[in-house]
């Protein structure tokens, strides 16, 4: 079965700071792997996504992910935090048994950037 | 407005009551799916559909659970004598098979 890990049910940055947010995977098979962000009372956005071929991947407003399959990671970060950078943000794994239609989420990561 | 739409937004109901969520995918999106959010925790899958088959249920999905897909296009979530164990936020997604996921704004349930 495939499982996420998120340490960190909160972290807190200034503003301008390096944003990491970490990611723990398991899955029996080679996962795609996705970051989803949260605003208020909104749906899930996607960040970025791995599927195959380069580790590192960028995604939207300046966050980037790298996949490390020898530490079975996919943490997130971004250079410079910006306030509007302020949500939650979910990790997920597709692949399985089921093949790669449903995503496992983890619990999630509220990220809080201060002035 | 060409995402993914869900109706009602709210909804407070009474343990017991019988509720139904309504979803729209993306128009071009032949694959919708249900997740279901409580507080503190990730989405978690409940059910989804290709088209007019529901190809995989979750353990989750009680018997008090049942969604369709009539016609391939919207879907219906109904959960009948409510549980305050069902509060939750209810999240629809749709993709044109296992591409990326479109999630809508998702119906906040409220069991009293």
């Amino acid at each position: 079965a495939q499982s996420v890990t998120q340490l960190g049910s909160h972290v807190s940055v200034s503003e301008g700071a390096l944003v990491l947010l970490r990611c723990n995977y398991s899955s029996s098979v080679p996962p795609y792997l996705f970051w989803y962000v949260q605003y208020p009372n909104q749906g899930l956005q996607l960040l970025l996504k791995y599927t195959t071929g380069a580790t590192l991947v960028k995604g939207i407003n300046g966050f980037e992910a790298e996949f490390k399959k020898s530490e079975t990671s996919f943490h997130l970060t971004k250079p410079s935090a910006h306030m509007s950078d302020a949500a939650e943000y979910f990790c997920a794994v597709s692949g399985g048994p089921s093949g790669y239609s449903t995503l496992t989420f983890g619990k999630g990561t509220m990220l809080l950037v201060s002035p | 407005d060409t995402g993914v739409s869900q109706n009602p937004r709210h909804k407070i109901t009474k343990r017991g009551q019988n509720v139904t969520f309504r979803c729209d995918p993306i128009s071009e999106h032949n694959r919708l799916y249900w997740y279901r959010q409580t507080l503190g925790q990730g989405p978690e899958f409940l059910t989804y559909f290709q088209n007019e088959a529901q190809l995989e249920k979750s353990r989750l999905l009680s018997d008090r659970f049942s969604a369709e897909r009539p016609k391939g296009s919207f879907s219906t979530l109904e959960i009948q004598r409510t549980e305050q164990g069902d509060s939750a936020m209810y999240l629809c997604a749709s993709s044109f098979l296992a591409n990326e996921q479109f999630f809508g704004p998702g119906t906040r349930l409220t069991v009293l």
